[in-house]
């Protein structure tokens, strides 16, 4: 596998379900971060971990849980989401921040959830 | 807080003509990044171009070159000799330096006829 990859790229759940989003980087990065991208609004930035601290939590309903196990790995936990939560969620990875930012980000494919 | 904007949501272009995607951006902020992400249809996204902010020259990559009006905080996409890959949501973003959260436009669907 190369860049970055994300698992499972389809998923439909209940509201009652509980799931998790996988994704994997093989750059040999140290920040990966979780988007949420809308039908109608522009991508948002949901959470960033850079060294597998999470940096930065942008107001993120507390349904959505990330985790950081390794540098080349990010989950996001999935529980009680509602219709409206239903888009795709892209992963993504860069180096990290240190003295500077500004920094490519790679994108993974994406998981299309639907939230019934 | 940082906006970006793209008043373009759709535009077309014939092949191997040259189309300019506009973006907007907001900002307090004196040193920052800007990028151009395309999106291919169920494809991933990739960066086309990157500009620093403290760099006056445009960026050029190819057949994709910047207009970088850092006083009308202005950054447009140029693309030259249109292709049909080039066919793809376009979305301008931008980071400060000193940190990596991205803030993205609407994006401009792009499509590329023959």
């Amino acid at each position: 596998e190369t860049g970055v990859t994300q698992t499972p790229r389809h998923l439909v759940m209940g509201m009652t379900n509980k799931k998790s989003l996988k994704c994997e980087q093989h750059l040999g990065h140290n920040a990966m971060y979780w988007y949420k991208q809308s039908a109608k609004k522009p991508l948002e930035l949901m959470f960033v971990y850079n060294f597998k601290e999470q940096t930065e939590n942008n107001s993120v309903p507390s349904r959505f849980s990330p985790e950081c196990p390794n540098s080349s790995h990010l989950f996001l936990h999935l529980h009680t989401l509602q219709p409206e939560d239903s888009a795709l969620y892209l992963c993504a990875s860069s180096q990290a921040v240190q003295t500077s930012g500004g920094y490519e980000q790679f994108f993974g494919p994406g998981t299309r959830l639907t939230v019934l | 807080a940082q906006t970006v904007t793209q008043s373009q949501p759709e535009m077309s272009v014939q092949e191997a003509e040259t189309v300019t995607l506009s973006c907007t951006y907001d900002t307090s902020e004196n040193n920052y990044y800007l990028f151009w992400y395309k999106q291919p249809p169920s494809r991933q996204m990739i960066l086309v171009i990157r500009q620093e902010a403290y760099k006056q020259q445009n960026a050029t990559e190819n057949r994709f070159s910047v207009n970088f009006q850092k006083a009308a905080k202005s950054f447009s996409l140029k693309i030259s000799d249109s292709q049909l890959g080039d066919t793809a949501m376009y979305f301008c973003a931008f980071t400060n330096n000193a940190g990596n959260m991205l803030t993205f436009g609407g994006g401009t669907r792009l499509m590329v006829k023959p």
